[in-house]
């Protein structure tokens, strides 16, 4: 089993639409849980950051993390198709040594105008 | 600050030639990565320095690849000898550590072995 899994994607939806993103992780110890954003021939940027379980909110995004569960989500409001683009969702966790940042292998999402 | 800055954007080496991409980091931060990205893969961790010290080289493909990290502004991913197979997306990435935080990207080296 994979540290952290991703729903393979590709996804395609229509403007407007209510998108949502999904991991699922193995390790317990992960305590960070972050979403980025790649466009192509980008670098990956960061799209917002939670700690623990919870949800958090900005703008038409939301994060949420199920720790019990061990999943995350991030779900996508009225799309546009800006948003088209590879999402990422990582997790870390801090030891001895500094943190340690695991990706998912991605979802690509295309919000047709 | 400028964020992190790779160089060179794209690189195309044939089989054998040494290869050497370079990373700066954001001023301040004490963590550094180095990702390779390929379809196949996806972004796979490398190596992670922290405080310019080398703390996790498990993914390291082999012993063609070889990372420093001399000083806290600068760090190389060096492959000798290149093979078609390196063909991918290299990042560096960096961070501060012991805070809540995340990793700032560059925009990526893009390395083509012929």
């Amino acid at each position: 089993q994979k540290e952290v899994e991703q729903d393979p994607g590709p996804l395609s939806v229509p403007e407007g639409a209510i998108v949502s993103l999904n991991c699922t992780y193995s390790n317990s110890a992960f305590q960070y849980f972050m979403w980025y954003r790649q466009y192509s021939r980008k670098g990956p940027e960061l799209l917002m950051y939670t700690y623990s379980s919870g949800n958090k909110e900005d703008g038409r995004f939301t994060a949420q993390v199920d720790k019990s569960s061990k999943y995350i989500s991030l779900f996508i409001r009225d799309s546009q198709p800006s948003d088209s683009a590879t999402y990422l969702c990582a997790m870390s966790e801090e030891n001895n040594y500094g943190q340690n940042f695991v990706f998912g292998p991605g979802t690509r999402l295309s919000v047709l105008p | 600050d400028a964020g992190v800055i790779q160089s060179p954007r794209h690189e195309v080496t044939e089989m054998g030639q040494e290869v050497t991409l370079r990373c700066k980091p954001i001023s301040g931060h004490n963590s550094l990565f180095w990702y390779r990205q390929t379809m196949m893969r996806g972004l796979e961790l490398l190596i992670y320095f922290n405080n310019n010290v080398p703390i996790d080289d498990s993914g390291m493909p082999e012993d063609r690849f070889s990372a420093k990290m001399p000083n806290a502004s600068f760090s190389t991913l060096k492959i000798q000898p290149s093979e078609p197979r390196d063909s991918a997306v290299y990042f560096c990435a960096s961070s501060f550590d012991r805070v809540v935080s995340e990793a700032f990207f560059g925009q990526g080296t893009r390395l083509t072995v012929v």
